[in-house]
């Protein structure tokens, strides 16, 4: 079964600062997406950034970037210079191939402060 | 703005009652997907449809069924209400109908509060 793994449930960042979010995850998948999602206050569910695996080069989007490392399963998001609208709850997600739902991790819920 | 819609924004309504949310897809999109959020929770997938036709089935109780129209909107509907199904509901779409590449589009929500 594929498993999606956040193990930082709480993170906090000073803000202009920069934070690493980690995510792994377990397929046999050879090539896949791979996606993190933002949840602010609000709660909507709001595309972050996506990965394509048979892509060597890691995604960005502005002050957004993951280091994904396939051999080790590894996706990490990095947000750089940190600002107040980045508090938010962030998921790591992976499209599970066998059925048709994303496979969510539980989350982390990162602070940024002034 | 992912071009999800959902109604009704906030739903509050009694214990037994039944309630209907309804999602409409992005343009060009054929799969409609439920989840639901319980309070500082995951996303719990429910079910799928796609192109009008049940594609996936998750974790959703006997008192919940969803139909897709032919127009691709979508509706959830939930029967005899507990308390325990206070939740935010999630509509999301994508093109197709999933695998390794499947990337959906998440709606604002239906926040449903069961008093």
């Amino acid at each position: 079964a594929q498993t999606v793994t956040q193990s930082q449930p709480e993170m906090s960042v000073q803000e202009a600062e920069t934070v690493t979010l980690s995510c792994t995850y377990d397929t046999s998948e050879n090539n896949y997406y791979l996606f993190w999602y933002k949840q602010p206050p609000s709660r909507q569910m709001i595309l972050v950034i996506r990965q394509e695996a048979y892509k060597q080069q890691n995604a960005t989007e502005n002050r957004f970037s993951v280091n994904f490392q396939k051999a080790a399963k590894s996706f990490s998001l990095k947000i750089s210079d940190s600002q107040l609208g980045d508090t938010a709850m962030y998921f790591c997600a992976f499209p599970n191939p066998g059925n048709t739902p994303l496979v969510f991790g539980k989350g982390t819920r990162l602070s940024v402060i002034a | 703005d992912s071009g999800v819609t959902q109604t009704p924004k906030h739903l509050i309504t009694a214990t037994g009652q039944r309630v209907t949310l309804r999602c409409s897809p992005r343009s060009g999109d054929l799969s409609v997907y439920w989840y639901q959020q319980s309070l500082d929770q995951g996303l719990q997938f429910l079910i799928q449809y796609y192109n009008g036709e049940e594609r996936a089935k998750g974790n959703i109780l006997e008192r919940f069924s969803a139909q897709q129209f032919p127009d691709l909107h979508s509706e959830l509907n939930l029967s005899s209400l507990e308390l325990g199904d206070s939740a935010l509901y999630f509509c999301a779409s994508s093109v197709g109908a999933g695998g390794a590449y499947n990337e959906q589009f998440f709606g604002p929500g239906t926040r449903l509060t069961v008093l």
